[in-house]
């Protein structure tokens, strides 16, 4: 499975656009790239996953260029409820049967 | 709809002890994971169960096991407790035991084991 590298933290005020970029060097042709965001003592809430080019919904977007070694998850004008740990995670081909979680990357947003 | 739910949201157990979660997934979905969270890292993969049927295992000792009954709920057994199981167990449940239904995964809000 690809192993993604993304931020340890991040920092934004309120009603800033976030851009936390993963980079995942050894995507494999059928992974997929998979954005989860965990608060404090709650499971992981899935965000946003996509395959290449640019997928919206409607809390965030990720753009993925062509060569897929890298992915942006972009959250449009946070609040200080956004404050969360955001994990990258690479796979979902015919083989995944797990999701591998990093260490992912802290955003703490700022009144 | 009904999300994922775990039950108990905490337990306090003493080392040697065993130790039963339980798991309800979301109407529909077959496939039920387990991770178990330490204080500041990832969720770590430790089974998934598909159709009732153990479809992928991670680096977890044999004091670990699971199953999932005929309407796909799931248990997760930890025997011979030790200090270092405290953590938050997280169970996932998706659509398919693999690919992208897989990976866009719907978490519970955990259990909080605490071994003293």
């Amino acid at each position: 499975l690809a192993k993604t590298t993304q931020p340890i933290s991040m920092d934004s005020y309120e009603g800033q656009e976030v851009n936390i970029t993963c980079s995942h060097n050894n995507i494999a042709t059928n992974d997929y790239i998979t954005w989860y965001q965990q608060f404090p003592s709650q499971g992981p809430r899935f965000i946003i996953q996509g395959y290449k080019t640019k997928v919206t919904n409607e809390v965030a977007s990720l753009f993925i260029p062509a060569d897929r070694k890298s992915s942006t998850l972009s959250l449009p004008r946070v609040s200080l409820s956004d404050t969360a740990v955001y994990y990258c995670l690479v796979g979902g081909g015919a083989d995944t049967d797990k999701l591998i979680f990093g260490t992912g990357t802290r955003l703490q947003v700022f009144p | 709809d009904a999300g994922v739910t775990q039950s108990p949201t905490h337990l306090i157990k003493t080392r040697g002890q065993q130790v039963t979660l339980r798991c309800s997934p979301i109407s529909g979905h077959k496939s039920v994971s387990w991770y178990q969270q330490v204080l500041g890292q990832g969720p770590q993969f430790i089974f998934q169960y598909y159709e009732k049927e153990e479809r992928g295992r991670g680096n977890f000792p044999d004091r670990f096991s699971a199953r999932q009954f005929p309407n796909y709920s799931s248990e997760l057994n930890v025997n011979a407790l030790l200090l270092g199981d405290s953590a938050l167990y997280l169970c996932a449940s998706s659509l398919e035991g693999q690919g992208p239904k897989h990976t866009e995964a719907f978490f519970g809000q955990g259990t909080r084991l605490t071994v003293v």
